[in-house]
């Protein structure tokens, strides 16, 4: 069975700051790796994925994330954060080719201050 | 709308009552899924559907029950079996084709309240 752990609950920043969220899977085969956003009021949405190819993958908003094998890890990171990534943010994993199940990590939620 | 809608957005019971949730979608999507959210614990699956009149289990899924007749609706139930029902639920579609695109795009959600 697959599942994801996101350590950082809650993390609260000042705008600028850098932000890097961690995301650790448990799967012993290939997988693809997730990470959502769900801002206040709004639907859940892809942030970025990553599926083969780099390992650094780039997605909206000035967000990248970095899948390492050996370490059974995709977390993700953002230079320089701003207000309006005030949000909770979901790591996912799908290792079960066929179907697109996915497996969530519990989230963290981020709150940046001005 | 993204393809998939959810309705109501908020939904009131009682105890003991059941209650079902509508998802929809217009896409001709063969899958159809329903995660619940909870604070803390993200999203967890409850069922989920690869094609019509067919349906799994996920990982929640003592205390629901859903149907698939139609490729575009895929209604939950919550019965009143499911001790802790209130919630915020989720319904996603793939964001391609069946086995083309493992993403999931979201609905917006219905919150449901049972006091």
């Amino acid at each position: 069975a697959q599942s994801v752990s996101q350590h950082n609950h809650h993390v609260i920043l000042s705008e600028a700051a850098s932000l890097e969220l961690g995301c650790n899977y448990s799967y012993g085969g290939t997988v693809n790796l997730f990470w959502y956003v769900q801002y206040p009021g709004q639907h859940l949405q892809l942030l970025l994925k990553y599926f083969s190819g780099d390992p650094l993958v780039k997605g909206i908003k000035g967000f990248e994330a970095e899948f390492i094998k050996s370490k059974f890890s995709f977390n993700l990171r953002k230079p320089s954060v701003q207000w309006s990534d005030t949000a909770e943010y979901f790591c996912a994993v799908n290792g079960d080719f066929g179907n697109e199940k996915l497996t969530f990590g519990t989230g963290t939620r981020l709150t940046i201050i001005p | 709308d993204g393809g998939i809608t959810q309705s109501p957005k908020y939904l009131f019971r009682k105890e003991g009552q059941n209650v079902t949730l509508s998802c929809e979608q217009n896409l001709n999507h063969d899958a159809m899924y329903w995660y619940r959210q909870d604070p803390g614990q993200g999203l967890r699956l409850i069922y989920y559907s690869q094609i019509v009149n067919d349906f799994q289990k996920g990982d929640i899924a003592e205390g629901y029950s859903v149907s698939r007749e139609k490729k575009e609706s895929f209604p939950l139930t919550v019965t009143s079996a499911q001790k802790n029902p209130t919630a915020f639920y989720l319904c996603a579609r793939p964001l391609g084709g069946t086995g083309s695109s493992y993403e999931q795009y979201f609905g917006p959600g219905t919150r449901l309240t049972v006091t």
